[in-house]
């Protein structure tokens, strides 16, 4: 049963298309993420949802909407693709009891390539 | 600001060698959180260890080893008798504690470890 999980694995499009990935988790947990993980490796943080509530939103350009229909899901929308969004996109998701130890999962990643 | 640094870029060792990748962190927070991630060439981001500020108690986990020390902003991962299978990329992230109480996860560059052999 997988904990975290990311639709779809692999997107490869077009400049200037619009895409989704999705993000579902089956841990309960009421916290969660997007990461963006560049060609070298490094990690960082998009946003952040608890409870369908955006919490965190680092400075990313406003072609990045992230929806939360439920504290199960958080999804990424991007619009106007770029050639520098090609990344891999990866989902976490943290049982947020306001102390900030809780441990973050990570879903396997989207791998976005835009040609 | 939070920054975690790790400056080995890439660390090679034939099996069975010991290992130690290291961590430095910054932060002026009293309360914050220490986290490894393993992510091995499948890709996916494997949870190792957390560590809280207030805990500076080393911890083995088979032939995991992790040396926190609190005086020089370090948090290192040890592999004794390291296997192929360890063969990986390892980061190292900090949590501080926000004012908001919610945790954001700040990662350092990561480590790649190679193991031959």
């Amino acid at each position: 049963d997988t904990a975290v999980s990311q639709t779809p694995k692999y997107l490869v499009t077009q400049m200037g298309n619009d895409k989704s990935i999705k993000c579902e988790q089956n841990l309960g947990h009421d916290t969660m993420y997007w990461y963006k993980q560049d060609s070298k490796k490094f990690l960082k943080i998009m946003f952040s949802y608890n409870n369908k509530e955006l919490i965190i939103n680092e400075t990313v350009p406003n072609r990045f909407s992230p929806k939360s229909p439920d504290k199960a899901h958080l999804n990424l929308h991007i619009n106007s693709l770029e050639l520098g969004d090609s990344a891999v996109y990866f989902c976490a998701s943290s049982q947020d009891l306001g102390q900030g130890k809780e441990t973050q999962y990570f879903g396997p990643g989207t791998r976005l390539l835009v040609l | 600001a939070q920054k975690v640094t790790q400056a080995q870029t890439e660390i090679s060792v034939v099996e069975k060698e010991d290992v130690t990748l290291d961590c430095v962190y910054e932060t002026r927070d009293t309360t914050y959180y220490l986290f490894w991630y393993k992510q091995p060439p499948s890709g996916e981001l494997v949870f190792l260890i957390r560590r809280n500020s207030f805990d500076e108690q080393n911890e083995i986990s088979g032939r995991y080893s992790w040396n926190f020390q609190k005086s020089t902003s370090s948090f290192n991962f040890t592999i004794t008798a390291s296997q192929v299978v360890d063969s990986a990329v390892y980061f190292c992230a900090l949590s501080p504690l926000m004012n908001t109480g919610f945790q954001k996860l700040v990662f350092g560059t990561g480590t790649r470890l190679l193991v031959s052999p």
